[in-house]
This record gives structure tokens, C-alpha cells and sequence, in this order.
């Protein structure tokens, strides 16, 4: 079971946008640990999407955009396409168990 | 363009011990942490450990007691050994740089790039 909670899936139509949450707890995410964002595709090793709450890697689209609140962080999709289908996963660090988690993983379908 | 090109056995009996290498391609070796994840098939990513130029490591606790990261700065490329596998242990395995910064409280790491990932199966 993971650290990290995301839902299993998300899906939207072409040019919508879509959220996905990532829920942790007061010793990651709520004890202020930086929330990561990564894209895998099928066959493929995760690509960095978001790093540090809301930063984005050169090269990734400004329609992916990464936000933090209290004990929860948030990935945003807007203008949805369909290279976008892919599953998507949060990264953060916890201090109780020193060391870096991750979230249980959510699968985008673009309709 | 920093690349990870890693390499290793893919197939292992229960007990075996599961070792995998990963090099590093262009850029800074020293400076940042260097880490193993591994996601078993149909399932979710999980860190297992880092190491640093110098050697310092930390594993995951879950796992400590299997795991050695080792590194050959020289060489920039690090290593992963896993000792007594069993077939909960088949999953693709990943090396990545770890990025970022950490302070007395803890890593502000995320991981980029990664390798090309290893599929290593355990099975008698």
C-alpha cells in the first residue's frame, strides 16, 4: 500500500482539463516536503512532469501544472490531448520512514 | 544531456543474489545522489535506495537489510545488489540521478533522468 494517495483513474474529452490529487500526511507532504510529478508511458521508464510543488523541466508543456496545499499536492491538465494517456505518478520524501515514496499511481484516458 | 545506461541479469533463481550496474553518460557525477527504484509488473514505483559520489547511502528500511549500493566514481557508474530474492522481487528495475537539495530534515529530491529500466524475474 502506498504513502502517497492518488485515484486509480482520471479521464476527460480532447481539450479538457483534469486534475489529479496525490493525499499524505503529516510526515511528507504536510511536514513540507516538496511534491514530484512523473509521466510513464506504456513500455516506458517515468519521465520528470513537475518538480518542487509547481516547477516544470525544460520541455514539458505549460498545460502540465503541479500545485501543493497542506498535506496535498496536484497535478493539473488542461487542453487535454491524446498523447497525454499515460500513468502518472506523485514523489515526495517522508520523514518517518527516511526515505523517498511514492503514490499509488493514476491512469489518464483521454475519451 | 545527462544519460543512465544500465545493464545486469535478468533472470534468478529464489535466493540468488539480483546485481545490476548503471553508468553515467555526460554531465556532473559528484553533486548529486544516485538512486534504484523498482516497479513490479502491473504495479506501482518503489525507492530503494541512493548513494553519493563520496558513498554515503541510504536504503529503504523495508529493504535495508538485502540491499548494498556501491559506486566506482572513476568509472561514474553505481551499483545495486539485492541478496535472497524470491518472486516478490520481480519488477523492472530503474536507476535515476537524484535532483534537488536536502538539509537537516530531510531530501528535497525528485528523479530525473532515469535509466532504461531492467526487468529482473525471480522464478525456480
Amino acid at each position: 500500500q502506498s504513502v502517497l494517495t492518488q485515484p486509480p483513474s482520471v479521464s476527460g474529452a480532447p481539450g479538457q482539463r483534469v486534475t489529479i490529487s496525490c493525499t499524505g500526511s503529516s510526515s511528507n507532504i504536510g511536514a513540507g516536503y516538496d511534491v514530484h510529478w512523473y509521466q510513464q508511458l506504456p513500455g516506458t521508464a517515468p519521465k520528470l512532469l513537475s518538480y518542487g510543488n509547481n516547477n516544470r523541466p525544460s520541455g514539458v508543456p505549460d498545460r502540465f501544472s503541479g500545485s501543493k496545499s497542506g498535506t496535498s499536492g496536484s497535478l493539473a491538465i488542461t487542453g487535454l490531448q491524446a498523447e497525454d494517456e499515460a500513468d502518472y505518478y506523485c514523489q515526495s520524501y517522508d520523514s518517518s520512514l527516511s526515505g523517498y515514496v511514492f503514490g499509488s499511481g493514476t491512469k489518464v484516458t483521454v475519451l | 544531456q545527462v544519460q543512465l545506461q544500465q545493464w545486469g541479469a535478468g533472470m534468478l533463481k529464489p535466493s540468488e543474489t539480483l546485481s545490476l550496474t548503471c553508468a553515467v553518460y555526460g554531465g556532473s557525477f559528484s553533486g548529486y545522489y544516485w538512486s534504484w527504484i523498482r516497479q513490479p509488473p502491473g504495479k506501482g514505483l518503489e525507492w530503494i535506495g541512493e548513494i553519493n559520489h563520496s558513498g554515503s547511502t541510504n536504503y529503504n528500511p523495508s529493504l535495508k537489510s538485502r540491499v548494498t549500493i556501491s559506486v566506482d566514481t572513476s568509472k561514474k557508474q553505481f551499483s545495486l545488489r539485492l541478496s535472497s530474492v524470491t518472486a516478490a522481487d520481480t519488477a523492472v528495475y530503474y536507476c535515476a540521478r537524484g535532483d534537488g537539495y536536502y538539509d537537516n530534515s530531510g531530501h528535497y529530491f525528485w528523479f530525473d533522468p532515469w535509466g532504461q529500466g531492467t526487468l529482473v524475474t525471480v522464478s525456480s
